[in-house]
């Protein structure tokens, strides 16, 4: 199986602060990378897909980058709301793997 | 507006078996597949597999492999995820997500797109 790791595990940050997360896959996964945002109490939703796609209706603060096996997960400007735990997922090659998960806080 | 809307919540011994219910609400599975994914409490997202009725396959991790099933009722819109031979560590919240296809041809699958609540499965003696 293909593991992901994303760094780093947990962070503070202030309102307005650029925030930024990575996740490194055990092998070359092309692009086929999405991250998620998960609430507290709620399900995930779909923030970026194909490591750089904005899923339609997200705030464009959020952006994606990368391939291969080193990906990029960015917010330009913190806003409280965006408090939550971001998950990446590969589906390059089943099973479809996801990240632990790097749960943001504000500062 | 297309929701998943889960069965509620339940409560089981070890060694019995669970069936969780999502149905597509005000859509359809036409060109769509179901995935399901685990959480256990204070943990990460566990996938445990998917289902894609256009093309007529399922397919599970290795870890659920012949404890879990996953089918779907095209009549009415429902996915359904059996686990059997329950231990205490299946607890879990459990959510179906609507899984979508790559540029919409079918060839490769991946986007969780739209997410169920979630169905908080105890298994507790």
């Amino acid at each position: 199986d293909i593991q992901m790791t994303q760094s780093p595990s947990s962070l503070s940050a202030s309102v307005g602060d650029r925030v930024t997360i990575t996740c490194q896959a055990t092998q070359d996964v092309n692009n086929f990378l999405n991250w998620y945002q998960q609430k507290p109490g709620e399900a995930p939703k779909l923030l970026i897909y194909d490591a750089s796609n904005l899923e339609t209706g997200v705030p464009s603060r959020f952006s994606g980058s990368g391939s291969g096996t080193d990906f990029t997960f960015t917010i330009s400007s913190l806003q409280s709301e965006d408090i939550a735990t971001y998950f990446c997922q590969q589906f390059d090659t089943l099973p479809y793997t996801f990240g632990q998960g790097t749960k943001l806080e504000i500062k | 507006q297309v929701q998943l809307v889960q069965s509620g919540a339940e409560v089981k011994n070890p060694g019995s078996s669970v069936k969780v219910s999502c149905k597509a609400a005000g859509g359809t599975f036409s060109t769509y597949g179901i995935t399901w994914v685990r959480q256990a409490p204070g943990q990460g997202l566990e996938w445990m597999g998917r289902i894609i009725p256009i093309l007529n396959i399922a397919n599970y991790a290795e870890k659920f492999q012949g404890r879990v099933t996953i089918t779907a009722d095209k009549s009415t819109t429902t996915a359904y995820m059996e686990l059997s031979s329950l231990r205490s560590d299946d607890t879990a919240v459990y959510y179906c997500a609507r899984l979508r296809s790559r540029f919409g041809n079918y060839a490769r699958w991946g986007y969780f797109d739209l997410w169920g609540r979630g169905t908080l499965v105890t298994v507790s003696s």
